[in-house]
């Protein structure tokens, strides 16, 4: 069974501090895929990465970074000076090739709060 | 691009009554999700259709929750009658196909209160 653990509930941090979301995932596929989204007070999950099993080249996508390691079952996120507008709520998010129909198992989700 | 519609985006009854839910996917996109989102929790998926067959419902109290896809493209999720547990933010998602490397797009969710 898939499953997808951020220990992180909530970081609260100063604008221009980085911030990293921690997020560790368990399955029996071989090949999976792995996802953030983001969540801010409006409401709508916002898609920001996908990645597969096969790519663990880390990504960078402005001030937004991903460090995949399959050696920790770990898929971490990184927001470098990070601004108010970044407040929200990150969810990590995975599923399997195997698995019929696309199914997207969520973690709890890490709040991150931008003072500033 | 349009993005995924649902409507409305808050809703407050009273237990017991009636409620409907309404979502407009990506146009082009076959595959729609419906999910429950608890306070502080990650969504759950509810029911997944491909075009208007829903193929994995096995989530859905089916004793008070139902939905339709009729025309393949429009999606209504129902409650009747409400409980005070279902109180949560309904999402709609959708996507190209049913691959998991297929990213799912959400709507902005209906929040509804129950009391």
């Amino acid at each position: 069974a898939q499953k997808v653990t951020q220990a992180q509930t909530e970081i609260s941090v100063v604008e221009k501090e980085d911030v990293t979301l921690d997020c560790v995932y368990e399955t029996r596929d071989t090949t999976y895929y792995l996802f953030w989204y983001k969540q801010p007070p409006s409401g709508e999950l916002v898609f920001l990465i996908r990645r597969n099993s096969f790519d663990e080249q880390n990504e960078i996508s402005g001030r937004y970074s991903w460090n995949f390691q399959k050696s920790t079952s770990s898929f971490n996120f990184t927001i470098t000076a990070s601004q108010v507008v970044d407040s929200a709520v990150y969810f990590c998010a995975l599923s399997e090739a195997q698995a019929a129909g696309n199914k997207l198992t969520f973690g709890g989700g890490t709040r991150v709060l931008v003072k500033p | 691009e349009a993005g995924v519609v649902q409507s409305p985006r808050y809703k407050i009854i009273e237990k017991k009554q009636p409620v409907a839910f309404w979502c407009n996917p990506i146009s082009g996109h076959n595959t729609l999700y419906w999910y429950l989102q608890n306070l502080g929790q990650g969504p759950e998926l509810l029911i997944r259709y491909e075009n208007e067959e829903a193929v994995d419902d096995s989530q859905l109290p089916k004793d008070r929750f139902s939905a339709e896809r009729l025309k393949g493209v429009d999606s209504t999720l129902k409650i009747q009658p409400a409980e005070l547990g279902d109180s949560a933010v309904y999402l709609c998602a959708s996507s190209p196909g049913t691959q998991g490397r297929e990213t799912q797009y959400f709507g902005p969710g209906t929040r509804l209160l129950v009391l």
